[in-house]
């Protein structure tokens, strides 16, 4: 099993739909999770961290499951403007950097 | 201005080569990383530095060098630079918590 791992699409969704992505991991003893943007030729940026107990900003809703090891994003009332990849974010419990997971994203194209 | 920048921001060079890549921030973070992009790979850790004079490999590390004389700058250097190198350079901060990285606008490196 690969140590982050995402569909990479591309989610075609019709604007105003909800969508949803899962991102898996392989580390249990993974300590903190994210999801970052990526525009197009732009670096990423952070779009919210997951919690344990879920989170939600306006409408993005990040959930994570450490029974089952992944992570959730969902998306609802989608805009063009989310048209972008989605990184899923994985650390593990150990103080060096190396630990920090990137996937390889998920694109997401929003269309009108 | 932009808090983490780098440069420069594209560049073109010839096998063999040797290239620096720079990255400043104003951030006051004290750990810098490297990470390079390619198509269908996603994000991988070339080098990180929790301090000054703190050096460590981080996931592909091999055919380059880092320095970091000042907080403020972490450099990255191919020293024979070869076509496989060809991706997107980006250059990122954290605080001590690991929890947000902060990425750089990123430098578009083409060897031929």
């Amino acid at each position: 099993r690969k140590e982050v791992e995402q569909d990479p699409g591309p989610f075609n969704v019709p604007e105003g739909a909800t969508v949803a992505f899962n991102c898996t991991y392989s580390n249990s003893a993974s300590q903190s999770f994210f999801w970052y943007r990526q525009d197009c030729r732009k670096e990423p940026k952070l779009l919210m961290s997951v919690y344990s107990s879920g989170n939600e900003d306006g409408r993005f809703t990040a959930q994570l499951n450490r029974a089952s090891q992944y992570i959730s994003l969902l998306i609802r009332d989608s805009k063009l403007s989310d048209s972008a990849t989605y990184l899923c974010v994985v650390n593990g419990p150990q103080e060096r950097d190396d630990k920090i997971i990137f996937g390889k994203g998920t694109r997401l194209h929003i269309l009108p | 201005d932009a808090d983490v920048t780098q440069t420069p921001r594209n560049r073109i060079t010839k096998t063999g080569k040797r290239i620096m890549l720079e990255c400043s921030q104003t951030k006051g973070h004290d750990r810098m990383y490297w990470y390079r992009q390619d198509p269908g790979l996603g994000l991988r850790l070339i080098y990180y530095s929790f301090d000054v004079k703190d050096i460590n490999k981080g996931e592909i590390s091999d055919g380059y060098s880092v320095s970091r004389q000042a907080q403020a700058k972490f450099s990255l250097s191919l020293e024979s630079a070869i076509p496989n190198q060809t991706a997107l350079y980006f250059c990122a901060t954290s605080e001590p918590n690991q929890e947000t990285q902060y990425f750089g606008p990123g430098t578009r490196l083409l060897v031929l």
